[in-house]
């Protein structure tokens, strides 16, 4: 257990759909990052929090947005869902807004569209 | 932005032989250069890192070198087990930037 919590392990909804995944970060980590696995793209880097503010904005996708509560739980909202948004998702967190200390990694939900 | 290369794709060895899996960047501003091993159905973790005035860091099997002038990194795995089948992952960070640029992976398959 890495200490980050990301729920629920899998998900499986239609074309057009709209889900939240949650993540908490591991005790004491202010940060949190989500990332998208694609069989053939590797780690993308999507958004980043801290503290509750972003931080950090990679190739997120417009109908993708993500917010981090006072609690410092974050949650990631794919809204009108391709096909192609069919992924393992990931949340990362790290103690402090640069990362330079390294990320741990929750255990992905797995997003499939059908 | 940061662009991290990362070589080969595919890895296969024998039980007990070395393996070794290679990265390049291109920022030089990059100063933190992690490795993550990713099993089957787990999250990346974090195995080995190094900082850009480090050239070199062991951890019993697994090693990380890195060469600031070339901008590239290694990751070596001697007297590789089973358990070592994963996939790996490099990684970059650019000092005052927000977020690691990951390699796209290399798939280790250690043989018995």
């Amino acid at each position: 257990d890495s200490g980050v919590t990301q729920t629920p392990k899998h998900l499986i909804t239609a074309t057009g759909q709209r889900v939240t995944l949650r993540c908490s970060p591991r005790s004491g980590d202010l940060s949190v990052y989500w990332y998208q696995q694609s069989l053939d793209q590797g780690l993308q880097f999507l958004i980043q929090y801290y503290n509750g503010e972003e931080r950090a904005k990679g190739n997120i996708l417009e109908r993708f947005s993500a917010q981090q509560f006072p609690d410092l739980h974050s949650e990631l909202n794919l809204s009108s869902l391709e096909l192609g948004d069919s992924a393992l998702y990931f949340c990362a967190s790290s103690v402090e807004a640069r990362g330079t200390y390294g990320y741990t990694f929750g255990s992905g939900t797995r997003l499939t569209v059908v | 932005g940061e662009n991290v290369e990362q070589h080969p794709s595919t890895l296969s060895v024998q039980e007990g032989d070395s393996a070794v899996i290679k990265c390049t960047y291109s920022d030089s501003a990059s100063n933190y250069f992690p490795w993550y091993k990713q099993e089957l159905g787990k999250g990346p973790q974090l195995i080995i890192d190094i900082r850009s005035n480090v050239g070199e860091k062991k951890d019993q099997r697994i090693a990380v070198t890195l060469n600031k002038t070339a901008k590239h990194f290694s990751l070596h795995i001697t007297e590789t087990q089973p358990e070592d089948s994963a996939v790996y992952f490099c990684a970059a960070h650019r000092e005052y930037g927000n977020k690691l640029v990951f390699g796209a992976g290399t798939i280790l398959r250690v043989k018995s």
